[in-house]
């Protein structure tokens, strides 16, 4: 049959503001968390991470926020520009069967497009 | 340019043939790892290398297969392509064998027509 592509969410901003992108994981024995960046034609590039024993995070412009309770991560974008319009994933460092090593299991992404 | 080093950028195959993607890490990195993007599934982890030793094992097909060399370079085969098998892969590299934030390649898009 006819494949159906993935529906990512889209977020629209104004060059400026402050940016919120979330993601919900899956498995509550992951213990390390990535936001990846990827711009059209690129590869994933690595954003900032998060242990589990952290609930926050700062780089630069970014912040990520880690709430273990309802596994939720968020990445904060402040100041968004138009050179931040890409794909954004959040990775788990646990699949369901809870294996590690360096596998790494992806959201779906969230579209970013950064209005000037 | 990320440091890790993908042929080719673009494939273009029928159905049934077989194919070699080619992987260079980064300078230093010892892991190598294969991802496969697709409209439908998204980023999917296939299979990591570590100093030439098959460390972790996703949902790699039968008919594709990898491996990675003394010099660290690694190869990913596909074959008996399908149209399903169109899609980008990733290799990416890491210094050890469980360091996950790792550096993505630019890709190849495979193209089964």
């Amino acid at each position: 049959g006819e494949s159906v592509g993935l529906h990512l969410p889209t977020l629209s901003v104004q060059e400026g503001d402050n940016s919120i992108i979330n993601c919900a994981y899956s498995n509550s024995a992951s213990d390390y968390f990535i936001w990846y960046k990827q711009e059209s034609g690129k590869g994933p590039q690595f954003i900032i991470d998060i242990r589990s024993n952290m609930d926050k995070r700062q780089g630069q412009r970014v912040t990520v926020l880690l709430n273990k309770t309802v596994k939720h991560l968020s990445l904060q974008i402040a100041a968004t520009q138009p050179g931040d319009s890409a794909v954004y994933f959040c990775a788990e460092n646990r699949d369901a069967g809870g294996t590690s090593y360096g596998k790494l299991t992806f959201g779906q992404g969230t579209i970013l497009t950064v209005h000037p | 340019d990320s440091g890790v080093t993908q042929t080719p950028k673009h494939l273009i195959t029928a159905t049934g043939q077989r194919v070699t993607l080619r992987c260079s890490p980064r300078s230093g990195d010892l892991s190598v790892y294969w991802y496969q993007q697709s409209l439908d599934q998204g980023l999917q982890f296939l299979i990591q290398y570590y100093n030439g030793e098959e460390r972790a094992k996703g949902n790699i097909l039968e008919r594709f297969s990898a491996q990675q060399f003394p010099d660290l370079h690694s190869e990913l085969n596909l074959s008996s392509l399908e149209l399903g098998d169109s899609a980008l892969y990733f290799c990416a590299s890491s210094v050890g064998a469980a360091h996950y934030g790792y550096t993505f390649g630019s890709g190849t898009r495979l193209t089964v027509v």
